[in-house]
């Protein structure tokens, strides 16, 4: 079965410091992968997502994620940490499910990211 | 365009009553999703609808029922809240079921069983 892991379950971070928010994935077959972030009392945002091609990933609000398919990892980052970035992250593999080109989210359990002035 | 809503975006309710979620999307995404929101969880998987006319179970259907009422909306039903019920509940959308499709999110309604 597919799942996703964040083992950290918060990072903390200085203001203009680089961050990394971990995840791994297991999945059998090609990876479909996914960063949401969740800022307080507000839905899921759509951040970036893995599907095929260049490893290193760029989205939403400078962040990007880097795809390492020896590590099993697909790890979130952003060069210059912004006090707004605080937030929870949610990391998720997409369920290859009953018919293998279809399936559904899998998440993470989320890190929260808190970014210090 | 407002994307998902949700409604309402709280609730209280007593053990044993009953309530329905609304949810609304206008992207015209086939397909339709309900999440709950637990900490130390991340989001589960309560039903889905690849599109119109169609429903699925997901990871933890029990307790709920879900109307994809038509393309636009789908609407998740608790007919006798328990306070294990007690949660955040997001409904989502895509354009299909395939795997590199993104899911967008609603803003939650935050559900209370007393």
């Amino acid at each position: 079965a597919q799942s996703v892991a964040q083992p950290e379950d918060q990072v903390n971070v200085a203001e203009g410091n680089p961050l990394t928010v971990k995840c791994t994935y297991s999945v059998s077959g090609n990876p479909y992968l996914f960063w949401y972030v969740q800022y307080p009392n507000r839905g899921l945002q759509f951040l970036l997502k893995y599907i095929t091609g260049d490893n290193l990933v760029k989205g939403s609000y400078g962040f990007e994620a880097e795809f390492n398919k020896s590590q099993t990892s697909f790890h979130l980052k952003k060069p210059s940490a912004l006090v707004s970035d605080s937030a929870l992250y949610f990391c998720a593999v997409r369920d290859k499910g009953k018919r293998g080109s279809q399936g559904n989210l899998i998440f993470g359990k989320g890190t929260k990211l808190s970014v210090k002035p | 365009n407002a994307g998902v809503t949700q409604t309402p975006k709280f609730q209280v309710l007593k053990t044993g009553q009953s309530m329905t979620l609304q949810c609304a999307q206008d992207m015209n995404h086939n397909s339709m999703y309900w999440y709950r929101q637990d900490p130390g969880m991340g989001l589960r998987l309560i039903y889905y609808s690849a599109s119109e006319g169609t429903t699925d179970k997901g990871e933890v259907p029990n307790g709920y029922n879900v109307s994809r009422l038509n393309k636009r909306e789908f609407s998740l039903r608790l007919e006798s809240a328990a306070p294990s019920q007690t949660s955040v509940y997001f409904c989502a959308s895509s354009d299909s079921l395939q795997v590199t499709d993104t899911q967008y999110f609603g803003p939650g309604t935050r559900l209370t069983v007393l």
